[in-house]
């Protein structure tokens, strides 16, 4: 079945410990996106790819790191300048838009929580 | 002020109710209109998704949009204890980021 994969399920941080999150799709969309949830919250856009080796900051980007050096993956580094790391973490990609309107589709996402 | 704000809820119903959730966004250039169901500790499902003035339905489900006053709802009928989850509405402008509310927790009590 074509979907989003989210791992691990659930993550644990070390203070001044970088983490990173694997996103991987076989929907054979090309853009693709990662968001914050806190409880009680809406997603909040950390960063966004349109395209293999491009990618752009969302509106809470600072302390996070991505690649896109595939198109079926979009991995996110959570690193330790995030002081505030604790939260739900979902990845999700859709047709690039522009080319396509079709909204975007989510994995289950990742929590991740500080020792 | 938020672009999208969402009735924060939490709702409570009977089952066999219906169920009126509701986003108002300040952005006029939103034009696409989504909503996602969310199960505890799992990512937005797709459930609606709209474009422009109107309404959609979908067995139990009608999508309503009302740009004019710039007003979505989703409208559950025959609401089952299954529906109990959080509704999120997003919305985006042509090829613009989808900005999403807060979202609403619903619970449907047998």
């Amino acid at each position: 079945d074509g979907g989003i994969t989210q791992s691990p399920k659930y993550l644990f941080r070390k203070e001044g410990q970088n983490v990173t999150l694997s996103c991987e799709q076989n929907l054979n969309h090309d853009a693709m996106y990662w968001y914050r949830q806190d409880p009680g919250q809406g997603l909040r856009l950390i960063y966004y790819s349109q395209i293999v080796n491009d990618f752009q900051k969302g509106d809470i980007a600072e302390g996070y790191s991505v690649s896109r050096e595939k198109k079926e993956s979009f991995p996110l580094t959570v690193t330790s300048a995030q002081k505030n790391p604790t939260a739900f973490y979902l990845c999700a990609s859709s047709p690039r838009q522009g080319n396509s309107n079709q909204p975007q589709h989510f994995g289950d996402g990742t929590r991740l929580s500080i020792l | 002020q938020k672009e999208v704000e969402q009735d924060p809820g939490p709702l409570s119903v009977p089952e066999g109710a219906i169920v009126s959730l509701n986003c108002t966004y300040s952005n006029s250039a939103f034009q696409y209109f989504m909503w996602y169901r969310q199960y505890s500790r799992k990512g937005p499902e797709l459930l609606m998704y709209t474009y422009s003035s109107g309404n959609k339905e979908d067995g139990r489900f009608t999508a309503q949009v009302d740009k004019s006053s710039k007003y979505i709802s989703l409208f559950i009928r025959d609401s089952q204890p299954s529906d109990s989850a959080t509704y999120l509405c997003a919305m985006r402008a042509n090829a613009g980021k989808s900005t999403f509310g807060d979202g609403t927790t619903l619970t449907v009590k047998p």
